[in-house]
């Protein structure tokens, strides 16, 4: 069974950085895609980043561009996301993705609050 | 990217009634398209996912539908756990994109 937890959440100063963390499980976590989606509280849910099964290619919506860093470390089946010039409108609840082979499967989701 | 333009997005209904929820793409894809429901405080469930599969465990009045750019999540007899909010997404890109999601309530 695929089990996906995220870490890393907390309170941050508008400026702050923070790593969240996801702890892959289940699934042979090198030959998956892995994602970050967020949602902002009483918003939808937004897509963030995506990185390759090799690390090599990385995507990331907009508004986070040049701030948010997406690495895996396939040897820990650790999956990471580095968020740095962290914005009021970055407070979001982070939830780490996997897109398998046919259907995603999330994670529980760790809080981040900028304030 | 690809815009998936979710409606409505509210709906109010009574238990036991027909509900259809319709998510149009921006751009025609190959069908990997998923259906979420989302109580306040929970992740995100996955219900249907590649358009048209039934998640293990999830309730046999839940269906999903279409292909192109045109899909539908239907609820075929409303019951009293079904009223949450209900989102569709596309993960046929690197760029997965969501609905506004719709939001069921007790008529």
């Amino acid at each position: 069974e695929v089990q996906l937890v995220e870490s890393g959440g907390g309170l941050v100063q508008p400026g702050g950085s923070l790593r969240l963390s996801c702890e892959a499980s289940g699934f042979t976590f090198s030959y998956y895609r892995m994602n970050w989606v967020r949602q902002a509280p009483g918003k939808g849910l937004e897509w963030v980043a995506n990185i390759k099964q090799d690390g090599n290619e990385r995507y990331y919506v907009d508004s986070v561009k040049g701030r948010f860093s997406i690495s895996r470390d396939n040897a820990k089946n650790l999956l990471y996301l580095q968020m740095n010039s962290l914005r009021d409108e970055d407070t979001a609840i982070y939830y780490c993705v996997v897109r398998g082979v046919s259907k995603p499967s999330w994670g529980q989701g760790t809080l981040v609050t900028v304030s | 990217d690809i815009q998936m333009t979710q409606s409505p997005s509210t709906l109010s209904a009574s238990v036991g009634d027909r509900v259809t929820i319709t998510c149009r793409a921006s751009q025609t894809f190959s069908s990997w398209l998923a259906w979420y429901q989302q109580k306040r405080g929970e992740a995100p469930k996955l219900l249907i996912y590649k358009a048209s599969i039934l998640e293990s465990g999830v309730p046999s009045r839940f269906s999903g539908s279409g292909s192109g750019t045109e899909f539908t999540l239907t609820i075929s007899s409303l019951q009293p756990d079904d009223f949450a909010t209900y989102y569709c997404q596309q993960y046929d890109t690197y760029s997965w994109t969501f609905g506004q999601g719709t939001r069921v309530e007790i008529k």
